[in-house]
Formats: structure tokens, C-alpha cells, sequence
């Protein structure tokens, strides 16, 4: 069985600081790993995979991602924080990278950023 | 990357009532998935919906309270069937294709008075 923990429910940070959320996962074969934002009243979107090759991933809107396979963590990063970035963080991973392989959400970490 | 829409956005709806929502993506897409959400929560797949044949469900959901459809490749519908306020959710769908990561629409918001 594949599983995901984001062990903070929230994360706070003063805009233009750098933002860490947390991500350890679970899965028996080759993780593919995601992170996905979602703002109020939308449904989720992609910001970044980790499918191979280089550990460090860069995404949409300066993210990035560190895959770290001897502590199977993918923490989500970025440099200087943005009062927009304020959302609902959510890191997934699925074994294998077959379309129809079950993707499992860890439980979500709320960013806020604060002016 | 696919654009999926969701319709409705949101619904109110009456006990023992039953509702069908209908997601389209603007493109071919192998998976299309059905999830549940709680507000501010994570979600849970409900189901996968298979073209062509009957939708794979999860643990703890069957498809006499939750038929999918999906009669091509663009196009999947769910229906919440006699519904009770624990129904209360976000339903979301999403699309993948292989080597690709999945999309999501934008949910309905369903409330069951």
C-alpha cells in the first residue's frame, strides 16, 4: 500500500521569506511524486512532478521540490514567499508512472503568508 | 494539459434526492476519476471510470449509490443517488494520460438539506 503524510496542518511564513511544506511518502515500486495547490472554491492544480532524473524539480510559480529517496521525503520549497501563494498545499505520489495507477493524497498543509 | 469542466458548480438539493454531475475535458484523456472532498480536507477517490465498461470503485463506495458513466473518452458522469446530508461534499473529477499527471476540474459543491 502507498501512502503520503504532510505532518503540518499549517504553515505560516512573513511574505518574502522562504517557505518549506513537508512531504514524506510510502510505496512499494518507483515513487512518482506530485504537488498540487488548491485556492478557495477551485479544484486542485499542478504545480510539479518528480518522475526521474535530477533530485531538485522546479514548477509553476517558482516552486520547487526536493526528492530525497533515503528519507523518501519531497518537500516543496520556494525561495521568497508571496502573499498569493496563500492556499491549500496538497503532495500526492502513485507507484509507477501507468495512468491508471492510484494516486494517494497526503492530508493537506494550509500555507498562509502573511504581509 | 487538459481543461476539464465540471457542471454544476454547485447545488443545493433535497433529501432522497438524486443528482448527476458531468465532467468534459477538451481532449482524449485515457483515466478519468472520480473523487470526494470535505472542505479544507483531502480527498478520496471514489471511483475510476472506465470507458466503455463499468467503473472500478474504492473501498466504501458502490456504484448503486454512485453510478458512473462513461460513454467516450471526454466525457464522465457521476450520480449521488437518494441522498442524505452526509453527501454534503465536494465531488471532483479528474483526467490523466499516460506520462502525464492528472488534472482536476473545479469541483461541485454539493449541499443536501
Amino acid at each position: 500500500a502507498q501512502s503520503v503524510a504532510q505532518p503540518e496542518d499549517q504553515v505560516n511564513v512573513a511574505e518574502g521569506n522562504p517557505l518549506t511544506v513537508k512531504c514524506t511518502y510510502s510505496v512499494s515500486g518507483n515513487p512518482y511524486l506530485f504537488w498540487y495547490v488548491q485556492y478557495p472554491n477551485r479544484g486542485l492544480q499542478f504545480l510539479l512532478k518528480y518522475i526521474t532524473g535530477d533530485n531538485l524539480v522546479k514548477g509553476s510559480y517558482g516552486f520547487e521540490a526536493e526528492f530525497n529517496k533515503s528519507q523518501t521525503s519531497f518537500h516543496l520549497k520556494k525561495p521568497s514567499a508571496l502573499v498569493s501563494d496563500s492556499a491549500l498545499y496538497f503532495c500526492a505520489v502513485r507507484e509507477g508512472n501507468n495512468a491508471g495507477n492510484m494516486l494517494t493524497f497526503g492530508g493537506g498543509t494550509r500555507l498562509m503568508v502573511k504581509p | 494539459s487538459a481543461v476539464i469542466s465540471q457542471k454544476p458548480s454547485r447545488d443545493i438539493c433535497q433529501r432522497g434526492t438524486s443528482l448527476t454531475i458531468q465532467c468534459q475535458v477538451d481532449s482524449q484523456v485515457t483515466m478519468m476519476f472520480w473523487y470526494r472532498q470535505q472542505p479544507g480536507q483531502s480527498l478520496t477517490l471514489i471511483a475510476t471510470a472506465n470507458q466503455g465498461s463499468e467503473a472500478t470503485y474504492e473501498s466504501g463506495f458502490v456504484i448503486d449509490k454512485f453510478p458512473i458513466s462513461r460513454p467516450n473518452l471526454t466525457f464522465s458522469t457521476l450520480t449521488v443517488s437518494n441522498m442524505s446530508p452526509e453527501d454534503s461534499s465536494i465531488y471532483l473529477c479528474s483526467a490523466g494520460t499516460q506520462g502525464q499527471p492528472q488534472h482536476f476540474g473545479d469541483g461541485t459543491r454539493l449541499s443536501i438539506l
